[in-house]
């Protein structure tokens, strides 16, 4: 079974719909984060939380909103869709120390008509 | 604060022949350097990573990485291509400092030929 592990895999919706992406892992880290993949971008930070109590916004939260619901959940909202959120979807975890990588679920490609 | 430039958004090369994808980084800090691959349809995977111990760092599948502080640099190398390292490559940065956030350069396209 994956380690981390995303739903939905796809999800095509409309602009103006509010919609979820839900993180699940089993690796029992602390720290969790989300991110987003464009192509040529790179992979940007949108959120992360470094425990249940702890979020921090990223480089790009605007439009979006996050909920640590236990250490192994973390989930993404869009509360608003809009077209140029069509993109892929990361989540990530990792230990505490800095030199540890970070562990990617296998992503959601999220389209917004 | 950190960034990442990987030169080249897509590399072609032959089976068989070197494989060098460029990452140059900058950092107020010293830095911890990683390089991720992504294969179709799937998450980023760990290739290898530069912690502060040898300069020189083997990771899976035959590649490799030199951290050359001089020139920014942490280059990624494998000696003999094969089809199956087709991929998309990220090279990343996190500081000692702060937050273990990753900063990603933009992914470069690898396609091997035939």
């Amino acid at each position: 079974d994956a380690d981390v592990t995303q739903t939905p895999r796809n999800r095509i919706t409309k602009t103006g719909k509010r919609i979820m992406l839900e993180c699940s892992q089993t690796k029992g880290h602390d720290r969790m984060y989300w991110y987003r993949q464009d192509p040529g971008l790179g992979l940007r930070l949108i959120y992360y939380s470094f425990d249940v109590k702890d979020i921090n916004k990223g480089e790009i939260s605007d439009g979006y909103s996050v909920s640590r619901q236990a250490q192994a959940k973390f989930s993404l909202s869009l509360e608003s869709a809009i077209p140029n959120q069509t993109a892929l979807y990361f989540c990530a975890t990792s230990e505490q120390n800095p030199y540890n990588e970070q562990f990617f679920g296998p992503g959601t490609r999220l389209t917004v008509l | 604060a950190q960034s990442v430039t990987q030169l080249g958004s897509h590399v072609s090369v032959s089976e068989g022949a070197l494989v060098l994808l460029r990452c140059n980084y900058s950092s107020s800090v010293p830095p911890y350097l990683f390089w991720y691959v992504q294969y179709p349809n799937q998450g980023l995977q760990l290739l290898l990573k530069y912690t502060s111990a040898a300069t020189l760092v083997k990771g899976i599948n035959g590649f490799e990485a030199e951290f050359k502080k001089s020139e920014t640099s942490f280059h990624l190398t494998k000696p003999s291509a094969h089809m199956s390292d087709a991929a998309e490559y990220f090279c990343a940065v996190s500081g000692i400092q702060g937050a273990q956030k990753l900063v990603f350069g933009q992914g470069t396209r690898l396609t091997i030929n035939p």
